[in-house]
């Protein structure tokens, strides 16, 4: 089973930050937080991860609470493009180890 | 665009019958996982082959299987289908060396329809 828990639905306007949140309150010490998104009928695609601190790249922000028990992806201006499932995973070794997917939420950018 | 690919875009087959999907890594990953994914659910994982040899499998019975070739395309082979075997499979390429890079690439996926 999932060990994340993610609303299931949201919307965004067009422009606007993208706040996905992700609770996961049994993550282990050495647990990094992953985050994919799957834009309709293609594979996942990975967004970013991280294990303690917060951490940026081109597509996105990942803030982890000090307590590491929720994370929140944020999206700085959201496009339509960007309407997609988004999953929350947490995991040792992403490259190494499997990915346990829950449901994630749908993300839907309004015009 | 990952650099993984897999075939065939979409199947059709019948209960009982037996199915192969393909799927060529990114180059310079020797790392594979197949995934099946039903219909509103997260992908689950399958089974995950490095170098050459299985590497870990979740809870799929045994008629799922896999191979890895040496240039680390990969098979996953489906015998005795079940209507619930209908699903998008994916695969995954990974380099476990890599310290930039720690995650999966997916494919595009196949999609599985059992009739």
């Amino acid at each position: 089973d999932a060990k994340t828990t993610q609303p299931p639905s949201m919307d965004c306007a067009e422009g606007r930050a993208a706040n996905l949140p992700c609770n996961h309150s049994t993550i282990s010490g050495n647990e990094y937080v992953y985050w994919y998104r799957q834009i309709h009928s293609q594979g996942p695609q990975y967004i970013i991860h991280g294990l303690k601190n917060n951490e940026t790249n081109e597509m996105a922000s990942l803030i982890i609470t000090e307590d590491r028990k929720s994370s929140t992806l944020i999206l700085p201006h959201a496009t339509l493009r960007d309407t997609a499932v988004y999953y929350c995973i947490v995991g040792y070794g992403g490259a190494t180890n499997k990915l346990i997917f829950g449901t994630g939420t749908l993300l839907a950018v309004q015009p | 665009e990952t650099g993984v690919t897999q075939s065939p875009t979409h199947l059709i087959k019948t209960r009982g019958q037996q199915v192969t999907l393909r799927c060529s890594s990114q180059s310079g990953h020797n790392t594979v996982s197949w995934y099946q994914q039903a219909l509103g659910q997260g992908p689950q994982f399958i089974f995950q082959y490095y170098r050459e040899e299985e590497n870990g499998r979740g809870n799929f019975p045994p008629r799922f299987s896999g191979l890895q070739f040496p240039n680390y395309s990969s098979e996953l082979n489906v015998n005795a289908l079940e209507l619930d075997d209908s699903a998008l499979y994916l695969c995954a390429s990974s380099d476990p060396i890599s310290q930039s890079t720690d995650t999966q690439y997916f494919g595009p996926g196949t999609r599985l329809t059992v009739l």
